[in-house]
């Protein structure tokens, strides 16, 4: 499968723990995206790669979350200290040169 | 500010009952649109991307248009494996980054 792929789908989590998704993308894409998604609502941007460099962060993007993309190929997105506010679909998608994004399946995070 | 809204926020039709989706964007320089759909719990899956205004593209049962300031989705003869969230998504700011409408749901009966 040549597809994005997320890891782990799901995680439930205590208020306070620390929680890591990790993002393969499609191998020759070089731009890699972290959204976020609650219910009802569309993904909304948290941050972008173009290869390795980090180029933009949303102001959702808390210092509790940091994402890394080392070697510009998989990427992590951290989150410390999670909150209940922090439940949600973390989605990651990668694209060429900016054109349209591919998405994976998604990580889906519970935080009790 | 960028933004994309989306209407009707959810449509439930009769199987074989055609309609269409709205996807209206105010975005100065548009480089492209973008329709997705997702089904529950899982990732958005690609569908087209329009450029200009006038493009059409069509996908099985259904035809995206672009004008320049919306897009429609057209769903014709719609079956129950139709149901999904559509997204649009409009690449805006400074680095072109998607931004996301908040999607319409889409319930086709049998």
């Amino acid at each position: 499968d040549t597809g994005v792929s997320q890891n782990p789908r799901h995680k439930i989590t205590k208020r306070g723990q620390n929680v890591t998704f990790r993002c393969d993308p499609i191998s020759e894409h070089n731009r890699l995206y972290w959204y976020r998604q609650t219910l009802g609502q569309g993904p909304e941007f948290l941050t972008y790669f173009q290869n390795e460099a980090q180029l933009e962060k949303s102001r959702l993007l808390s210092d509790r979350f940091s994402a890394e993309r080392p070697k510009g190929s998989f990427s992590t997105l951290e989150i410390q200290r999670t909150e209940q506010g922090d439940s949600a679909m973390y989605l990651c998608a990668s694209s060429l040169a900016g054109l349209e994004l591919f998405f994976g399946e998604g990580s889906r995070l519970t935080v009790l | 500010e960028d933004q994309v809204t989306q209407s009707p926020e959810a449509l439930r039709l009769q199987e074989g009952e055609s309609s269409s989706l709205n996807c209206s964007y105010t975005v100065s320089g548009l480089r492209g649109l973008f329709w997705y759909r997702q089904d529950p719990g899982k990732g958005p899956e690609f569908l087209f991307t329009l450029y200009s205004a006038g493009e059409e593209k069509e996908k099985e049962r259904l035809k995206a248009t672009l004008t320049k300031k919306e897009s429609f989705l057209h769903i014709t003869a719609p079956k129950p494996e139709d149901s999904a969230t559509y997204l649009c998504a409009v690449p805006s700011g400074g680095s072109y980054i998607p931004t996301f409408g908040r999607g319409t749901s889409l319930i086709v009966h049998p």
